[in-house]
Order: structure tokens, then sequence, then C-alpha cells
């Protein structure tokens, strides 16, 4: 069974930084392209980016609002994920989650962890 | 950049009415579509993919249709559970979702 569990959400000030992570499961992770995408409350879903896998050059591609302020990275060792933000806005704040396909026809998702930008 | 672009925004309907909900690209996506129904507080659902297979567990009162450009996701007959927003999501370039179809209880 394909498991995604995010971590590291709160609270941070504009101009912070905070790191997400998310641990996966039940697939091989090394072949995986990882995506993140976002939902502020209340509002539609946004993809923020993704990382290939490194058969496949492992290159990270991210969304116009975030290039720049954010990087994703793996540890394939971990079969995690990582979502770096730094240069924080109030528009950040959002539940983010991790979601791949996992080399299938379907997509699977996190439960999300909530990031709230404020002062 | 692909575009969806979800229409209409809300759809008012009664229990045991049918549901049309369409999804339109900016550019060509072949079948690489899926549906989501999302309620508040929780992660997307997954309702249908590749366009037009449903994923496991989904009643058959949910179908998906469409390639290209155009998709549609039809509830044939509304259950009370139905009620939630409807996101589409293309994975043929890159990602996009729509911005969503919320369908509530007229």
């Amino acid at each position: 069974e394909v498991q995604l569990v995010e971590s590291g959400g709160g609270l941070v000030k504009p101009g912070g930084s905070l790191r997400v992570s998310c641990v996966a499961s039940g697939f091989t992770f090394s072949n995986a392209w990882m995506t993140w995408v976002r939902q502020v409350p209340g509002k539609g879903l946004e993809w923020v980016g993704r990382i290939k896998s490194e058969t496949d050059g492992g290159a990270a591609d991210y969304a116009a609002p975030v290039k720049g302020r954010f990087t994703i990275s793996r540890d394939d060792s971990k079969t995690m994920v990582y979502l770096q933000m730094n240069s924080l806005k109030i528009e950040d704040t959002a539940v983010y989650y991790c979601t791949t396909f996992a080399r299938t026809d379907t997509p699977y998702w996190g439960q999300g962890t909530l990031v709230t930008v404020s002062s | 950049e692909v575009v969806l672009t979800q229409s209409p925004g809300t759809l008012s309907l009664s229990p045991g009415e049918r549901a049309t909900l369409s999804c339109r690209a900016s550019q060509s996506v072949g079948t690489y579509l899926v549906w989501y129904q999302q309620k508040p507080g929780q992660t997307p659902r997954l309702l249908i993919y590749g366009a037009s297979s449903r994923a496991t567990g989904i009643p058959d009162r949910f179908s998906g249709s469409g390639s290209g450009t155009d998709f549609t996701l039809t509830i044939s007959r509304l259950e009370p559970e139905d009620f939630a927003v409807y996101y589409c999501h293309q994975y043929g370039s890159s990602w996009a979702f729509g911005q969503g179809t919320k369908v509530e209880i007229k």
C-alpha cells in the first residue's frame, strides 16, 4: 500500500524559512517523480513543484510564484522528499501535500501539513 | 503551460438529479486527466483516472469521458454524500488543476 506522510508544518513569520518533509513507502521510491501541491484553506489546488527520479536526471521544476524561494530535494536512501521554503510570504499559507503517481496510472496523496505564515 | 477551466463554478441540484461537470484544457492533454472529490477538511479523493477509468471503490454513478481538450464528469443520480467540490487535474504536460466546481444542494 502506497503511503505518503508529511511533517514539519507550523507557524513561521514572513521572511522566514521552513522545511517540510514527506516519507514514502509501498512503492519503489527511487523510480518515482515526487510532486508538492498546496491548497490555501477554502481555495483550490495549486502545483508547487516536482522532482524527477535520479534515473531521469533528478531535476526539479517549480511554479512561478515559488521559483527562486522554494527548493525540492530527495533522499532515496531514506525514501524522503523535502520542500525547503525560504523568504516565506503570507500568501504561502496553505496545506502542503506530497503526491506521486509512483509510476502507475493513479495519483497518491499524503494527508498534508499546514504551513501558516503570519506575524 | 496548460490551463484547465472548469464549468460551472457552482451547480445547484437536488438529490437524485444528474450532474454534469466540464473541464476544458488550453491544449491537448490526451487522456492524462483525473477527477477528484473534496469535502471540507479532507484530502482530495480520486474518482476517475485516465479520463474515464473509475478508481477503486468508486460507485458506478460516477463516470468520466473525453480526451484532448474537453472532459466531462457525470454523476448519474446525486446521493447526499456527493455534495462537495470537484477538481480536474491534468498530468500530460507538467501538472495543472482546474479551479473546482462546487456541487451544492438546491
